[in-house]
């Protein structure tokens, strides 16, 4: 079946630093893929999603490239801040049956 | 425009009781869908439901588990008989338009069983 493998955490990184946090795929077809951010105590949000290949999602200063060749939708931003702490995950969406399938999440600590 | 809404958002309950938790989908948006959140895990599909309608219900556990989404109303997850493992955070998504390309989620019930 369908399945997402992210970069183990915890990630602790400097404010200002670069961030990447790598997300591969499993799937038939030509799923959507998204990522979704999380903080303590709330729900998920969607923080930017891709729709076919090649395509590059972005928000808030992230960016994510859906990459066929590579099966791959690492996220990526140029310099984190305090905020952005929170558990990120990684997801695609079924072609057919509609359901996200998640990875595991990604818990980041950024440190003033 | 409201979000998802959920309630309650923390319930606890004793082993052997039940648990009813519910979503109210967005205005306008007919496609619901609950996930379950382990401790330190991602979330896992449990149930896709339309207006009177299970749709998928691949990850609902074959027993102790239902779900509905009536004509009128929020949608309804129910859990009989809880046990301590079905202690998590449930979340409730929905969307629009078939196919589900961008679902947006509630807050989650975090469910206790004591």
């Amino acid at each position: 079946g369908d399945s997402v493998t992210q970069m183990e955490g915890p990630v602790t990184l400097s404010e200002e630093a670069f961030l990447t946090i790598n997300c591969t795929y499993t799937a038939t077809g030509y799923p959507s893929l998204f990522w979704y951010v999380q903080y303590p105590g709330e729900g998920l949000q969607l923080l930017l999603k891709a729709t076919k290949a090649d395509d590059k999602g972005s928000n808030k200063g992230f960016e994510a490239t859906y990459r066929k060749e590579t099966t791959s939708f690492h996220l990526e931003k140029g310099s984190v801040q305090v905020s952005d702490s929170a558990v990120y995950f990684c997801a695609l969406s079924d072609q057919l049956t509609q359901k996200l399938v998640f990875g595991q999440g990604t818990r980041l600590t950024i440190n003033p | 425009n409201a979000g998802v809404m959920q309630n309650p958002r923390h319930l606890v309950r004793r082993r052997g009781q039940e648990a009813r938790l519910r979503c109210s989908p967005m205005k306008g948006h007919s496609h619901v869908y609950w996930y379950r959140q382990l401790p330190e895990e991602g979330l896992k599909f449990m149930v896709y439901l339309q207006k009177e309608n299970i749709i998928d219900e691949s990850g609902m556990p074959k027993e102790r588990f239902s779900a509905e989404f009536p004509k009128e109303g929020p949608s309804i997850l129910r859990i009989q008989q809880v046990v301590r493992g079905d202690s998590a955070a449930y979340f409730c998504a929905s969307s629009e338009l078939a196919g589900g390309r961008e679902q947006y989620f509630g807050p989650g019930t975090r469910l206790t069983v004591t």
